[in-house]
């Protein structure tokens, strides 16, 4: 079936390292991939996102990388702050539409 | 700017009552959508609505409706609550077609005993 997933459930890092969130999706008919920040207590936050045709995408301190090889979605973030604590999770638009089917998530927790 | 507004915040309801949970974006979003999140998982898409007067059902419609006669409101109604919908619910709204950037409200957190 169509899924978006996560490798990790959870991800503890220090303070000021960079940090790697996983997510492999085996719907190869989506045209966008797309990260969310969920805090605790709150919605989810849009990140960033990235069209299928694309292999990377940078913002501010994050960016996200696509292999369609292998299926596979990252987002990194840089020099980690206590504020990036929160659950992320990978979404996808399939034939940009109106549908935005999420993963299970992954906790990062800072270290300070 | 409020963004998105949900209410209420916290809800206990026994299982065959029925209510209505409220959504209200000022962003004049066209799209707009309800997610229920249950413990330790993701979102799951319940309704959505591309504009007043037009719905479509998500993932899990089974047990709510929905209807959307303004572009602000979007209301999501249990009409027989049962112990499974216990969950937080979610609305977002954003622009279409091809919606990536969802803007989502506080959520609900709903019991049913």
């Amino acid at each position: 079936g169509e899924s978006v997933g996560l490798h990790l459930p959870t991800l503890s890092v220090q303070e000021g390292d960079n940090s790697i969130i996983n997510c492999a999706y085996s719907n190869s008919a989506s045209d966008y991939f797309i990260w969310y920040k969920q805090e605790s207590g709150k919605g989810p936050q849009f990140i960033i996102d990235i069209r299928s045709n694309m292999d990377k995408r940078q913002g501010q301190r994050v960016t996200v990388l696509l292999n369609k090889t292998v299926k596979h979605l990252s987002l990194q973030i840089a020099a980690t702050q206590p504020g990036d604590s929160a659950v992320y999770f990978c979404a996808e638009n399939k034939n940009a539409g109106n549908m935005l089917t999420f993963g299970g998530g992954t906790r990062l927790m800072v270290k300070p | 700017n409020a963004g998105v507004t949900q209410t209420p915040k916290f809800q206990v309801l026994k299982t065959g009552q029925s209510m209505t949970l409220q959504c209200a974006q000022d962003m004049n979003h066209e799209y707009m959508s309800w997610y229920r999140q249950d413990p330790g998982m993701g979102l799951r898409l319940i309704h959505y609505s591309v504009g007043a007067g037009i719905t479509d059902q998500g993932e899990v419609p089974n047990g709510y409706n929905v209807s959307r006669s303004t572009t602000e409101d979007f209301p999501l109604r249990l009409l027989s609550a049962a112990p499974s919908q216990t969950s937080v619910y979610f609305c977002a709204s954003g622009t279409t077609p091809g919606i990536t950037e969802a803007f989502f409200g506080q959520g609900t957190r709903l019991t049913v005993v």
